[in-house]
Formats: C-alpha cells, sequence, structure tokens
C-alpha cells in the first residue's frame, strides 16, 4: 500500500479563485509528479521534481505552478481558476533506484463553475 | 512525437474468459514498460513492469505481459478473467534516457459480467 495522500478528494470551486491542491508522501521518495486526467483519456505529466528546490514543467502546458519546498510535500497551485481547468489531479512518487515505478495518490477531482 | 496506443477503449467479457490487451509504442531503443490498473474508486496501482530479461513478465493476480521488441508491443494478458478484475487498464512507457518521465496511453476500460 502506498503512502501517498491528496488533498481535497474532490472540490467544486468558482472561476477565478486560488486553490491548492495537496500531496504528500511518507516513504522518502525523492522523485514525485502531478498529471492531470480527463474521462477515457491519457494521464498528462504537468509537472515533477526531482527533490526539494527541483521543479520541471510536464509535457503538458499547465497554468499551474508547483513547489518543492520538503521532499514529503509538492502542493500544485491554480492562482485563477477557470472551467478549462475541471479535470482529475493525480499527484505520484518515485523513490530512486526502483527504476520508475511510480505510486499514484487518489487524485482530485476538480469542478470550477 | 512519443506515444503509447491502447487500442481498446472499453473490452467486455464473461467471467472465465480469457483477456488480451493490447499497448503500441513508437520509441526506438530501450524502454522500460509498465502495466498499472485502477479498480474502482481506488488509487492507480502497478500491476507489473518489464526493465530488461525476460520479456515475459507476470505481474499480480495472475496478470502477465509479453514485450515483443520488433512489434513495439507490450500486451496484456490473463487466462481466466473474474468479476474482480473489473478496472480501467493503463500501459505506460518510459525511455531509458528519458529520466523518469513516464507516458500513459488513454487506458482500457475491463468490464466483466458475473
Amino acid at each position: 500500500e502506498a503512502d501517498i495522500y491528496q488533498t481535497p478528494r474532490y472540490l467544486v470551486i468558482g472561476t477565478g479563485k486560488k486553490i491548492t491542491l495537496e500531496c504528500s508522501q511518507t516513504m522518502g521518495h525523492d522523485k514525485m509528479y502531478w498529471y492531470q486526467q480527463d474521462p477515457g483519456m491519457e494521464l498528462h505529466l504537468i509537472h515533477y521534481s526531482y527533490g526539494v528546490n527541483s521543479t520541471e514543467k510536464g509535457d503538458l502546458s499547465s497554468e499551474s505552478t508547483v513547489s518543492r519546498i520538503r521532499t514529503e510535500h509538492f502542493p500544485l497551485t491554480l492562482e485563477s481558476a477557470r472551467p478549462s481547468h475541471t479535470s482529475q489531479y493525480l499527484c505520484a512518487s518515485s523513490p530512486s533506484g526502483e527504476m520508475d515505478t511510480q505510486y499514484f495518490g487518489p487524485g482530485t477531482r476538480l469542478t470550477v463553475l | 512525437a512519443q506515444s503509447v496506443s491502447q487500442h481498446n477503449h472499453h473490452v467486455i467479457l464473461s467471467e472465465a474468459a480469457s483477456l488480451e490487451l493490447g499497448c503500441n509504442y513508437s520509441y526506438g531503443g530501450t524502454v522500460n514498460l509498465f502495466w498499472y490498473v485502477q479498480y474502482p474508486g481506488q488509487h492507480l496501482q502497478l500491476l507489473l513492469k518489464y526493465f530488461s530479461g525476460d520479456p515475459l513478465v507476470k505481474g499480480i493476480k495472475g496478470f502477465e505481459a509479453e514485450f515483443i521488441k520488433s512489434k513495439f508491443s507490450f500486451n496484456l494478458r490473463k487466462p481466466s478473467v473474474q468479476w474482480s478484475d473489473t478496472a480501467e487498464y493503463f500501459c505506460a512507457v518510459n525511455r531509458y534516457s528519458s529520466a523518469s518521465k513516464i507516458i500513459f496511453g488513454s487506458g482500457t476500460r475491463l468490464s466483466i459480467r458475473p
């Protein structure tokens, strides 16, 4: 059982609000990731981090930002939510040396009205 | 562009039927290959993975997958499915030099009729 947590699990919010999606892992993994997933579609990597103070944009352009101040914490922030941000956001982590096996959190389903 | 293709979007089977889900990728060179599964209401979790060695890989719950390099394929199989196998299955590929960036397919939804 992977120890990776995401809060909130569900969020419905109005346009223009600032939101932060939380992701924490207790496994001491160096690498962490954020994916965006729409129903019936592939997961798209939007941000990743190889360690503290390291963040990179992923393959899918996103208006969100991330930070990695602590190993266990990798929050994702949207400064001004829009309906186009409605999606499921999945956080994952992987340990160095385990050949990229990723452990996923339960996801946050975001709806922007 | 790099891609992972899962041609079956939704598969419906009866219990005890045999299963094969297709996965093809578009990279040359060394790759790491994964199948992930997401049961209803649960986290996405690793089903099996291939890094090197025997191209026939066995995973949890009786699943296996075969890496065929010449066909750029990594199909998932199970000889006899159960109702509890109802889930969404994702194939994923990581190019060995791509520093942990994994590309996922669009997923196959498997429904098992009891």
